[in-house]
């Protein structure tokens, strides 16, 4: 199993809806969790951190639960923008940061 | 100018080739790392340092080696490329401390050893 689960999907939503992903996590140690967006080709960036319960930045909502073991990413009002690869990153301390390997996001008009 | 810069952006190579990815920083951060992306695998840890001194190996450090030049740079090499070497290889930095700090990462280099 791996560390960091994803639904790969393709998602394809359309533009104004409100789409949700979800990570699992096995490593109950890891302390800190990260969204990245990664476009085609391109490096991931730094979307949203994750500390505690959760985060809000916009349009965009970051949830974690601990109990669980996943953390999930709400997009709301998906804009052509938003369309790109989705990473989930688990951290446990030191060097130990763990990717999943995405979610594709597809916005159409 | 990139935070993170990565030389070459793109290199095509043949197999048994010598092959040097270079990173440079202007973050000022201690920590870089070296990774690897293959479709539907996700990002690879090939190589880790904390600071000058101090390497470590990553999840898939074989065929790979490392050099920290300075605080600033970070280059990895194929000592002798082989195809399946052939990935999209990021660097990457962090800041020490607690919270656990995310990664910056630099464009890529896109590498195909044929």
């Amino acid at each position: 199993r791996k560390e960091v689960e994803q639904d790969p999907g393709p998602f394809n939503v359309p533009e104004g809806a409100t789409v949700a992903f979800n990570c699992t996590y096995s490593n109950s140690a890891s302390q800190s969790f990260f969204w990245y967006r990664q476009d085609c080709r391109k490096e991931p960036k730094l979307l949203m951190s994750v500390y505690s319960s959760g985060n809000e930045d916009g349009r965009f909502t970051a949830q974690l639960n601990r109990a669980s073991q996943y953390i999930s990413l709400l997009i709301r009002d998906s804009k052509l923008s938003d369309s790109a690869t989705y990473l989930c990153v688990g951290n446990t301390g030191g060097f130990k940061t763990i990717f999943g390997a995405g979610t594709r996001l597809f916005v159409k008009a | 100018d990139a935070d993170v810069t990565q030389t070459p952006r793109n290199r095509i190579t043949k197999t048994g080739k010598r092959i040097m990815l270079e990173c440079s920083q202007t973050k000022g951060h201690d920590r870089m790392y070296w990774y690897r992306q293959d479709p539907g695998l996700g990002l690879r840890l090939i190589y880790y340092s904390f600071d000058v001194k101090d390497i470590n190996k990553g999840e898939i450090s074989d065929g790979y080696s490392v050099s920290r030049q300075a605080q600033a740079k970070f280059s990895l090499s194929l000592e002798s490329a082989i195809p399946n070497q052939t990935a999209l290889y990021f660097c990457a930095t962090s800041d020490p401390g607690q919270p656990n700090q995310p990664q910056h990462f630099g464009d890529g280099t896109r590498l195909s050893i044929l």
